[in-house]
């Protein structure tokens, strides 16, 4: 029973070059969280994703930064130009459909992608 | 905008002694997660707090929920060297009405419990 699958683990870019990060959720999961985690801070929301659908990108830099996560396949976070400043932890979290409540239920996290720019 | 501040952000204790942490929020939920995360892994999750009152351990940590006065506590029991970790709270800032769904966390608190 996978968990929440994200790759590659680690990532090494050069700034102006593009980085992609991938992320399968949990089988039966249909909505998708990313998350950034700068060195000694919590995890900043970025944007949450349902199959074909961006629900919230509130918390992603409105340049350079893009998500998607198509019918089939995982969802892809991508950073194009990237910065030194983009250097962080990307983790991916999953959750199946809403209860009858209307609430959400608890979300799994994967392993996170480490992105570092030289 | 919902803020979550824990207190303290550092926290160096003997082993076998108690202690306890603390998770302040800004504004109203009624869900409240407890992470623990080991340098270079992902988030482990603790405890779900559901509701205010709600009060659950596991092993040496337990955690409760005062929904009213917006702060939840992690109490650590008999301290061992293995909890060594950082602790976060998140607060979950959904609504039943649809929209934003996600998870609004702490700075944390790294732990160091020494031998």
């Amino acid at each position: 029973n996978a968990g929440v699958m994200q790759n590659p683990r680690h990532l090494v870019r050069r700034r102006g070059q593009e980085a992609r990060l991938r992320c399968s959720p949990m089988k039966g999961h249909s909505h998708v969280y990313w998350y950034r985690q700068l060195p000694e801070e919590g995890l900043k929301f970025m944007v949450y994703l349902q199959k074909e659908n961006i629900i919230d990108e509130s918390g992603m830099p409105k340049e350079r930064f893009s998500a998607e996560f198509p019918k089939e396949g995982p969802s892809i976070l991508r950073i194009q130009q990237v910065v030194r400043g983009d250097s962080a932890a990307y983790f991916c979290a999953s959750s199946p459909l809403r209860l009858r409540t209307g609430r959400n239920q608890p979300q799994h996290f994967g392993d996170g992608t480490r992105l570092s720019i030289l | 905008e919902l803020k979550v501040e824990q207190n303290p952000l550092f926290l160096s204790m003997q082993e076998g002694k108690n202690y306890t942490i603390y998770c302040n929020y800004s504004t109203t939920s009624d869900r409240l997660y407890w992470y623990r995360q080991d340098p270079g892994k992902s988030l482990e999750s603790l405890f779900v707090l559901l509701s205010n009152g709600a009060v659950k351990q596991e092993g040496r940590l337990m955690a409760s929920l005062d929904t009213k006065a917006r702060l939840s506590t992690l109490h650590i029991t008999a301290a061992v060297h293995d909890l060594s970790a950082t602790y976060f709270c998140a607060v979950d800032h959904s609504t039943t009405q649809g929209g934003s769904e996600k998870l609004v966390f702490g700075k944390g608190m790294k732990l160091t419990v020494n031998p």
